[in-house]
């Protein structure tokens, strides 16, 4: 099992470009987060799934930004016309949904630069 | 709504105790969390804690829960340079539906 895996590690990207991130979760956890972590701060909740079905999403998600798990496995988040605040690192987590009170296994995040 | 509040810094020399600081809201919080973050890493779970417990041990780290004042704390025995990073508390509501929400992190330094 390699944990979580995030890609690409960085992006840079000019302003009103859309971006799209991949997440690969441990192979047998049905759950999948996506959070944001700008400088300074701690990871902001987006949205997450239970295989293939978007549970919640945040107010932080707006309508610029989609996720999807179409088969339950991996997930990707888009970005549409990317703003400067979309400067953040993006991170993946992932946990088995019965097991989730012990907490989650994050992925090494993906940094997005908007130029 | 939930809140999770954490001194932002601490600087330590090695060989001392650490002792990392949390507050949060949510009264109805079942587990809590500890991760930690070096740079440019994602968080890695450190240790939780399920909320009718008053303590946790797990080799150098000692996690205090204090449910009446929401008060969490984390303490690193035995500092070391490789300890240094950021540490972040988080809090789940009690529901297991409900994702964890973190604070903004306490970054500790290791003086040598």
């Amino acid at each position: 099992d390699t944990g979580v895996s995030q890609n690409p590690r960085h992006k840079i990207t000019k302003r009103g470009q859309n971006v799209t991130f991949r997440c690969d979760p441990i192979s047998e956890h049905n759950r999948l987060y996506w959070y944001r972590q700008t400088l300074g701060q701690g990871p902001e909740f987006l949205t997450y799934f239970q295989n293939e079905a978007q549970l919640e999403k945040s107010r932080l998600l707006s309508d610029r930004f989609s996720a999807e798990r179409p088969k339950g496995s991996f997930s990707t988040l888009e970005i549409q016309r990317t703003e400067q605040g979309d400067s953040a690192m993006y991170l993946c987590a992932s946990s088995l949904a019965f097991k989730s009170d012990y907490g989650y296994t994050f992925g090494s995040g993906t940094r997005l630069t908007v130029v | 709504g939930e809140d999770v509040e954490q001194s932002l810094f601490l600087s330590v020399r090695e060989g001392d105790s650490s002792v990392i600081n949390c507050t949060y809201t949510d009264s109805s919080s079942t587990y809590l969390y500890w991760y930690k973050q070096e740079p440019g890493a994602g968080l890695q779970l450190l240790t939780y804690i399920f909320s009718n417990m008053d303590m946790k041990q797990d080799q150098r780290l000692t996690v205090l829960l204090n449910k009446k004042d929401k008060h969490l704390s984390l303490r690193i025995a035995d500092t070391q340079t490789g300890d240094s990073a950021i540490y972040f508390c988080a809090e789940r509501g009690n529901s297991g539906n409900t994702p964890l929400v973190f604070g903004k992190g306490t970054r500790l330094s290791v003086i040598a």
